[in-house]
């Protein structure tokens, strides 16, 4: 089945050691999205691509980057993760321009700073 | 500019009896309006969505959502709970572009045996 991977489920990092987190799709959708959720939160985006074009949100911290090496693939890089870092991180895909198509979600990374 | 509110953040039923969680929205053109759940540790799931067909909008697992363009609401409902339906449920709204999808805050479902 078409679909988007995330991996690892979850991962463990220590304090100020570089993380990635890594996501997958089949489904050949032009835009991918990294959002993070705290406990008992909505999902916060942090940015999306549209083909190869980056848009970053205002609020997301320069510790927190990303890259898109192809349509399948996109990665979330944490440069020196804090303990307010500790999240589930969602990537999701949708596929414009038609406004009415949904954003297809992965089941998330759990990411624990030490 | 489009946003969704979720005007309970915590909804408590008995298993068996009807689900209501409540969502309005403000949009300033025809907007394209979802639920999604998501179950303790997992990505979120799509429950239904609205794209101007019909008002009512059947979804997944028995629940369904009904356009009211007068109220500006989504409304989520389900005539009968079950234990498996406790989750989150996150009402959310897509621009006109189609790119950004703006969340309520959720509303925590639980269901009593």
């Amino acid at each position: 089945d078409a679909m988007v991977i995330q991996n690892p489920r979850y991962q463990v990092t220590q304090f100020g050691k570089p993380v990635t987190l890594s996501c997958s799709q089949t489904l050949n959708h032009n835009v991918m999205y990294w959002y993070q959720q705290k406990s008992s939160q909505a999902p916060k985006l942090l940015f999306h691509y549209y083909d190869k074009d980056f848009n970053n949100e205002a609020d997301t911290p320069d510790n927190f980057q990303s890259r898109r090496p192809n349509t399948s693939f996109c990665f979330l890089d944490i440069r020196s993760p804090g303990l307010g870092d500790a999240a589930m991180y969602l990537c999701a895909t949708s596929k414009p321009p038609t406004g009415y198509t949904e954003a297809f979600f992965g089941q998330g990374t759990r990411l624990t700073v030490v | 500019a489009q946003s969704v509110t979720q005007l309970d953040s915590h909804v408590s039923v008995s298993e068996g009896t009807p689900v209501l969680l409540r969502c309005n929205y403000s949009s300033s053109y025809s907007p394209s309006l979802f639920w999604y759940v998501q179950h303790p540790n997992k990505g979120l799931q799509l429950l239904l969505k609205y794209t101007s067909a019909a008002t009512l909008v059947k979804g997944i697992n028995g629940f369904e959502a009904e356009f009211k363009k007068s109220e500006t609401s989504f409304h989520l409902t389900k005539p009968s709970a079950h234990m498996s339906d406790a989750a989150e449920y996150f009402c959310v709204v897509s621009d006109i572009t189609g790119n950004q999808f703006y969340f309520g805050t959720g509303t925590s479902l639980t269901v009593i045996p």
